[in-house]
């Protein structure tokens, strides 16, 4: 079957470093995504790996590993606007999203 | 680029009454749009797939006759939720694909409905 795993809940301080790991198992694949999503709002587009390496963005930055079926989100200088969930989606062979339960991180001042 | 809206943002409805949320991508045709349901604390569950101008595609579990879904143009998806009761209060949010690009997809803002 298909399966995405993520942590439930993190914690971290403001200003720190935090990673984001996440496991995928898809049929097929073709890409995985982290969105962002705060409290009653939708997701919104962070980042999309396809390749293997490490992809930055300003303070985010996502890493894929295609052998070992494992992607993580690195967030640094961390912000109290930066608690939100974090979404790990793998896309499978059929270009559907199959999506993780979301990380809830924490910021602490 | 890329924006899609949804329409109401809220909505507070009475069990046994019927719900239309409107989901429009409004600078670009979207072939295909996305349905889905979120409840507190929980992932997105994918509800349905609306292809414009065909049936949608329902996931398992999801009932089609209770959630109806009309994809009649390339810029307009609807979910309407029939004989709505309080189990079916929900955030639903809808995506759309972007046309030859076949894993992006870009969220509209999401409805609450709560029925009471």
């Amino acid at each position: 079957g298909q399966n995405i795993d993520q942590p439930t809940e993190m914690t971290a301080t403001e200003g720190a470093i935090v990673q984001i790991n996440c496991t995928y198992q898809t049929s097929g694949f073709n890409g995985l995504f982290w969105y962002q999503q705060h409290a009653g709002e939708a997701p919104t587009f962070l980042s999309y790996n396809v390749l293997d390496g490490l992809e930055e963005k300003g303070r985010f930055s996502s890493f894929l590993s295609r052998s070992k079926g494992y992607s993580y989100l690195l967030l640094k200088e961390l912000q109290m606007k930066d608690s939100a969930s974090y979404l790990c989606a793998g896309v499978d062979s059929n270009y559907q999203l199959i999506w993780g339960a979301g990380t809830k991180l924490i910021i602490k001042p | 680029g890329a924006v899609v809206s949804q329409h109401p943002s809220r909505v507070i409805c009475k069990s046994g009454t019927s719900v239309k949320i409107e989901c429009r991508s409004l600078d670009f045709q979207a072939t295909t749009m996305f349905w889905y349901r979120q409840f507190p604390k929980q992932s997105l569950m994918l509800m349905a797939t609306s292809n414009e101008g065909s049936k949608a595609t329902y996931e398992q579990g999801v009932e089609k006759d209770k959630f109806l879904i009309n994809h009649a143009s390339l810029t307009l998806s609807t979910l309407t939720v029939t004989s709505a009761h309080p189990e079916d209060s929900s955030f639903y949010i809808c995506s759309a694909r972007l046309p030859g690009l076949e894993y992006e997809q870009y969220f509209g803002p999401g409805t609450r409905l709560t029925v009471t």
